[in-house]
Order: structure tokens, then C-alpha cells, then sequence
């Protein structure tokens, strides 16, 4: 079955000290791969997306994301963390494949709190 | 270009009664997922509406329905309600039927639903 696990629920760093959220993922087909934002009352938007054509991705607002398909990992990173990144971050998922129509497999979520 | 509109933004309700939400997409945008996000469960997938087709269901009760018009508009009902469907509702549109890399999905703000 398709799943993806985000490792930490919450996450707490200082402001401009690096970022890392921690996403693995398990599937028997190629995934399309994603990390959105939540900020609070607000819906979701889509800082980065893999699709197969670079292994590091870049997102809006310094964000990066590497895939590695041995590890089965997408974490998602910043160099350097602004007080207006505090919000909730989705890994995601979809999968194309025989049977799976392309719907999206969120993560749990990690709360994203930078400390002034 | 504006984005994905959803009303009503909040409402309450009372068990028993039912709810119809309202969705319109980006323009051009053919596709429209429903997904529900609780803080117990998270974010699930409910439906994906292309070309006035339902194309997926989620698992959820037949209580969850929804609808497709012409122009690309979504409507989701939820009749009887209980008090677990309190959640925050939200709907994204996309260019075709099945998110991936190619095809990104683009979220509105939701609509936020009390049942009391």
C-alpha cells in the first residue's frame, strides 16, 4: 500500500538557523512527490514538487527538497528559517500506476515553529 | 487570475441537519478534489469531479456526496450530520482528472464546519 510518514510532529528551531523536515514514503510505483504549507486559517500552498526530472528541487521562499529513491526519503530544508515560516508542513504524495488514479496521499503534518 | 473560491468560508450546523458547499475553480481548471482535514485524521481524500464525472471516491459514507456543473463548479453535500464531521472541507482544482507532477492541484481556503 501507498503511505507516506512524516517523522516529526513538531519541529522547533531559531530564527535563521537551518530548517529540516523529515518525510519518507513507501510505494510499488513512481511516485509525484510535493510538500505544502498551511498557515493558520489559510488553505494549502504548494512550495515545491519531484517529478522525476532533477533529484533536488527547489521551492519558493529558499526551500529545497531532495529525493532519494534508496532511502525512500523527501526531506524538505532551508538554510536559514524566518519567522514567517511558522506553519504546518504536508508531505505528499500521488501515484501512477495500475489501479491508482492520481489521488493525493498527505503525511500527518509537522508544526514548523522558529523561535525569535 | 483568481484562485480557487470556496463558500461558505465557516458555518454551523446541528446534528441531523445538512450542509451543501460550494467550489469554483481556477478558470480553464476542469478537474475538483474535496478532501476533509481533522486534527485526528488529518487530511483525506473524499472525491475528484472531471467533466461532471465522479473519477474517485474516498472512504467515506455514503452520507458525502458531491456534483460537477458544466462550468466546472463542485458541490459537496453532507447530509445527517454527526458531530465528527466537524472538520475543515477543502476543494482543489486542476487542469485535468488525477493530481501528479504534471498536474498540480491548487487549494482553496476551505470551509470550515461546526456541527453541534
Amino acid at each position: 500500500a501507498q503511505s507516506v510518514t512524516q517523522l516529526d510532529s513538531h519541529v522547533s528551531v531559531s530564527e535563521g538557523t537551518p530548517v529540516l523536515l523529515r518525510c519518507n514514503y513507501s510505494s510499488s510505483y513512481s511516485p509525484s512527490l510535493f510538500w505544502y504549507v498551511q498557515h493558520p486559517n489559510k488553505g494549502l500552498q504548494l512550495l515545491l514538487k519531484y517529478t522525476s526530472a532533477a533529484t533536488l528541487v527547489k521551492g519558493i521562499n529558499g526551500f529545497e527538497a531532495e529525493f532519494k529513491k534508496s532511502e525512500t526519503s523527501f526531506h524538505l530544508t532551508k538554510p536559514s528559517a524566518h519567522m514567517s515560516d511558522a506553519a504546518e508542513y504536508f508531505c505528499v504524495v500521488s501515484f501512477s500506476g495500475s489501479g491508482n488514479t492520481g489521488k493525493l496521499i498527505f503525511g500527518q503534518g509537522t508544526t514548523l515553529q522558529v523561535k525569535p | 487570475k483568481a484562485g480557487v473560491t470556496q463558500t461558505p468560508r465557516y458555518l454551523i450546523k446541528t446534528r441531523g441537519q445538512q450542509v451543501t458547499l460550494s467550489c469554483s475553480p481556477i478558470s480553464g481548471h476542469r478537474s475538483v478534489s474535496w478532501y476533509q482535514q481533522t486534527p485526528g485524521q488529518g487530511l483525506q481524500f473524499l472525491f475528484e469531479y472531471f467533466s461532471e464525472t465522479q473519477r474517485n471516491k474516498g472512504n467515506f459514507p455514503g452520507r458525502f456526496s458531491g456534483r460537477q456543473f458544466s462550468n466546472s463548479r463542485s458541490e459537496m453535500n453532507v447530509s445527517t450530520l454527526e458531530l465528527g464531521d466537524s472538520a475543515l472541507y477543502l476543494c482543489a482544482s486542476s487542469l485535468w482528472a488525477g493530481a501528479s507532477g504534471a498536474n498540480v492541484l491548487t487549494f482553496g481556503a476551505g470551509s470550515r464546519l461546526t456541527v453541534l
